[in-house]
């Protein structure tokens, strides 16, 4: 089993919609949770950081993480085309370990006008 | 330009050709990581780089594998006698320091073995 599990879709929605993707994760030890966006032939993007557990909330993208259930998730309100991409969660331990990135599979997102 | 820079782009190698990409960092910035990320996966860690020391080699997936960065700058991610299973894209990220800021990753070489 992957340490991060990640829903690889496709996830294909309307315009405007909301987006909810989500990850789950076993190694307790992670503390930092990022979420990035990848456009076919491209490198990663970091959308959304987020430190523990909480939320976080940047224009229309809200992060959550709920350290007590393994889970994080990312929310996208007022979908647009523009939108359409991977989403993929990353995770770290902080300290030592801060820049060495966990990554889910990445799920691909569709939004259509 | 201001981001990482990977080259080449794309590269096509025949089974057991040796291979030599590329990777340059913001400028300025002193770790640099090594990623690689199969078709349809999420990047995988290969190595990091703290200026010119090599602190975690941990995710290099065989001795044919080898990476370096002699003057703190510009990096080289070797494979040699490459096999199918190397067909991959290949990130590169840099941070200005492990413990502060989170990688910018480039936009990969896309390696395919034939």
């Amino acid at each position: 089993q992957k340490e991060v599990e990640q829903d690889p879709g496709p996830l294909s929605v309307p315009e405007g919609a909301i987006v909810s993707l989500n990850c789950t994760y076993s190694n307790s030890a992670f503390q930092y949770f990022m979420w990035y966006r990848q456009y076919s032939r491209k490198g990663p993007e970091l959308l959304m950081y987020t430190y523990s557990s909480g939320n976080k909330e940047d224009g229309r993208f809200t992060a959550q993480v709920d350290k007590s259930s393994k889970y994080i998730s990312l929310f996208i309100r007022d979908s647009q085309p523009s939108d359409s991409a991977t989403y993929l969660c990353a995770m770290s331990g902080g300290g030592t370990s801060y820049g060495k990135l966990t990554f889910g599979q990445g799920t691909i997102l569709t939004v259509h006008p | 330009g201001a981001g990482v820079s990977q080259s080449p782009r794309y590269k096509v190698a025949k089974r057991g050709q040796d291979v030599a990409l590329r990777c340059d960092p913001i400028s300025g910035h002193v770790s640099l990581f090594w990623y690689q990320q199969a078709l349809g996966q999420g990047p995988e860690f290969l190595t990091y780089f703290q200026n010119e020391a090599q602190l975690d080699k941990s995710g290099l997936p065989s001795d044919r594998f080898f990476a370096e960065r002699p003057e703190g700058s510009v990096s080289t991610l070797k494979i040699q006698r490459t096999q199918q299973e190397d067909s991959a894209v290949y990130l590169c990220a840099s941070s200005l320091d492990r413990g502060a800021s989170l990688p910018h990753f480039g936009n990969g070489t896309r390696l395919t073995v034939t």
